[in-house]
């Protein structure tokens, strides 16, 4: 079965600094990988996705994300934290197994001015 | 830009009451899906929908849910009689093609239920 993993219900990081959100992911076929961002009392926005094609993924507003099969991982990352990245990011998998997105649990991300 | 929208945005009920939710894909997709998020908890998958007809469902997805896509713009979700445990958040998602080709689904704004 396919699973997701987000290590730290919680990051805090300082404006300016860097952000780095944990995904790790269980999948018996090829996976595609995605990063949704929620900011609050709103939807689901798409910040990026893999998708078999290059190993690093950009995404908007600066973010980024590495897909590492040998460590089955897809680390969120930007090299300068803004007050506006504060939101929850979910990290999804999916496959061609079946017509569904499954979500890890979230991280919830503080930014400190 | 075109978005999934959602009505209401908000719904409260009481338990055993039966409670519709709306939802307008974008237009030239053909796939759709709920999902819910109870409080504090994770997104999980309720159901696909794709040729007027259930592609896949969760085990949530029981006896009292339905989904029908009444005219060639909404998509519903029917809980029959309502449970205080069906209390979440509840998004509505389309995507042109199905997402076993890793394509995108949009998310609209989401429909809060609150189950007294």
């Amino acid at each position: 079965a396919q699973s997701v993993t987000q290590l730290g219900s919680h990051v805090s990081v300082s404006e300016g600094a860097l952000v780095l959100l944990r995904c790790n992911y269980s999948s018996s076929v090829p996976p595609y990988l995605f990063w949704y961002v929620q900011y609050p009392n709103q939807g689901l926005q798409l910040l990026l996705k893999y998708t078999s094609a290059a190993t690093l993924v950009k995404g908007i507003n600066g973010f980024e994300a590495e897909f590492k099969k040998s460590e089955t991982s897809f680390h969120l990352t930007k090299p300068s934290a803004h007050m506006s990245d504060a939101a929850e990011y979910f990290c999804a998998v999916s496959t061609t197994s079946y017509d569904k997105v499954i979500f890890g649990p979230g991280t919830s991300l503080s930014v400190i001015p | 830009e075109p978005e999934v929208t959602q009505t209401p945005s908000h719904q409260v009920t009481q338990m055993g009451q039966e409670v519709i939710l709306r939802c307008v894909p974008i237009s030239n997709h053909l796939y759709f899906y709920w999902y819910r998020q109870i409080l504090g908890q994770k997104v999980e998958f309720l159901v696909s929908f794709y040729n007027n007809e259930i592609s896949e469902k969760s085990e949530i997805f029981d006896d009292q849910f339905s989904v029908e896509r009444p005219d060639g713009s909404n998509f519903t979700l029917k809980i029959r009689s309502t449970k205080l445990e069906d209390s979440a958040m509840y998004f509505c998602a389309s995507s042109e093609e199905g997402t076993g080709g890793g394509n995108e689904q949009f998310f609209g704004p989401g429909t809060r239920l609150t189950v007294l």
